[in-house]
């Protein structure tokens, strides 16, 4: 089945010790997303890349980057991860309305969650 | 800034016990309301899209409405296996917020069988 797979699923790390996230999609789809959702919280947007275009959150923090080489692969990196950063970290993907894509319909990865000690 | 506030934060059914989920929203130019379902440790599903006041869309028990200021899910019947949380979000028109989704906390629902 097409569909959006991250990973790893589960990452541990130390504090300052930086994190690479995966996420690859079969769906062809020309929009990827990068979420971060703390527990109990809502998911919180930190960029997304329509097509090769970088589109970066106002208040993401520097600390976090992204890398997309192509239409299915994309990049998380942390480069130096706090407490404050243990999360779950959800990719997703969607089709451009022009393709006849559904606004809002987002297609989401199980997640990575990360644990920083 | 956008906000979403969904209510209430968790809710206990029994099994056949209809009840609504509310979400409440602050946006400049709704282009659109979303509900999601999420399982623990998972990513949300979509389930709904919602575009203007006044809209209803149904899958199996649920059915999602839209006013000017709020939507509700409503869940006919539940059974256990309804039983998750689901986040509302919405995208507002225009320029660049037009890939950003806003989501709500959720509210976590369990149905006991």
């Amino acid at each position: 089945d097409a569909m959006v797979i991250q990973n790893p699923r589960y990452q541990v790390t130390q504090f300052g010790k930086p994190v690479t996230l995966s996420c690859s999609q079969t769906l062809n789809h020309n929009v990827m997303y990068w979420y971060q959702q703390k527990s109990s919280q809502a998911p919180k947007l930190l960029f997304h890349y329509y097509d090769k275009d970088f589109n970066n959150e106002a208040d993401t923090p520097d600390n976090f980057q992204s890398r997309r080489p192509n239409t299915s692969f994309c990049f998380l990196d942390i480069r130096s991860p706090g407490l404050g950063d243990a999360a779950m970290y959800l990719c997703a993907t969607s089709r451009d309305f022009a393709a006849g894509g559904i606004s809002g319909e987002l297609f989401f990865g199980e997640g990575s969650r990360l644990t920083v000690l | 800034e956008d906000q979403v506030t969904q209510s209430p934060e968790a809710l206990r059914l029994q099994e056949g016990e209809s009840s609504s989920l509310n979400c409440s929203y602050t946006v400049s130019g709704l282009r659109g309301l979303f509900w999601y379902r999420q399982d623990p440790g998972k990513g949300p599903e979509f389930l709904f899209t919602l575009y203007s006041a006044g809209e209803e869309k149904e899958k199996e028990r649920l059915k999602a409405t839209l006013t000017k200021k709020e939507s509700f899910l409503h869940i006919t019947a539940p059974k256990p296996e309804d039983s998750a949380t689901y986040l509302c979000a919405v995208q507002r028109r225009g320029g660049g917020s037009n890939y950003k989704l806003t989501f709500g906390k959720g509210t976590l629902l369990t149905v006991n069988p």
